[in-house]
């Protein structure tokens, strides 16, 4: 039963466009979720998170938005860069229920970037 | 601040051996856990540590255990290793009271 689905297995979009990535959850204890962005045989790095008490964050050129009662939530890129080009992975937690330090991942979705 | 380390980077073992894999988490943060990368399977959680004291466990046979010391540092066992245990093992930390976590660059396993 996957929890967390990234839907889309990439995207490509043009430098300087927004990059909107997906993700989906079926678990509605989650209260936590995270962005991280991954290269090949590096670890994952984390981008921006967001509670379920709220519903936009923001940080710099990264917007994380978050639709609880469809389960949603999006990470806008804008404006994009070549470099932004990456495996992009969705995670959420459920800390309320005493799961802390287990994120629960998406599939992941490569973006890539064209200059 | 350094980040996660983990050592080592990458490793050859052969079907029945054990391995030992360690994990040095950010200064300050107290809770660790693993994760393996494989391509069918993508991100799955481990275990986590907490204070020396497993919080934590995903659904992984009990080949796989681990442990944390008082200094937070931690390792990962995998004992009778199997073809199906090639994998990237991912180690992350954090303050153990906030849920961001940061991960290590991993340690590349192959089993044959």
């Amino acid at each position: 039963d996957q929890q967390v689905k990234q839907n889309s297995p990439s995207l490509s979009v043009q430098e300087g466009r927004i990059s909107i990535l997906n993700c989906d959850y079926t678990n509605s204890m989650f209260d936590y979720f995270l962005w991280y962005k991954k290269y090949p045989a590096e670890g994952p790095t984390f981008l921006i998170s967001i509670s379920s008490i709220k519903d936009k964050n923001e940080d710099g050129r990264f917007t994380v938005f978050l639709n609880k009662s469809a389960k949603h939530l999006s990470l806008h890129i804008v404006p994009s860069q070549p470099g932004d080009s990456a495996v992009y992975f969705c995670a959420a937690s459920d800390q309320g229920s005493g799961n802390t330090g287990k994120l629960i991942f998406g599939q992941g979705t490569t973006l890539q970037v064209k200059p | 601040k350094a980040g996660v380390t983990q050592t080592p980077r990458y490793l050859i073992k052969t079907r029945g051996q054990q391995v030992t894999l360690s994990c040095s988490p950010i200064s300050g943060h107290r809770s660790v856990s693993w994760y393996q990368q494989t391509p069918g399977q993508g991100l799955q959680f481990l275990f986590e540590y907490f204070s020396e004291t497993q919080r934590n466990k995903g659904n992984f046979p009990g080949r796989f255990s681990g442990r944390q010391f008082s200094n937070s540092r931690s390792e990962m066992n995998v004992s009778t290793l199997e073809l199906g245990d090639s994998a990237l093992y991912l180690c992350a930390s954090s303050s153990g009271t906030e849920e961001t976590q940061y991960f290590g660059p991993g340690t590349r396993l192959l089993v044959l």
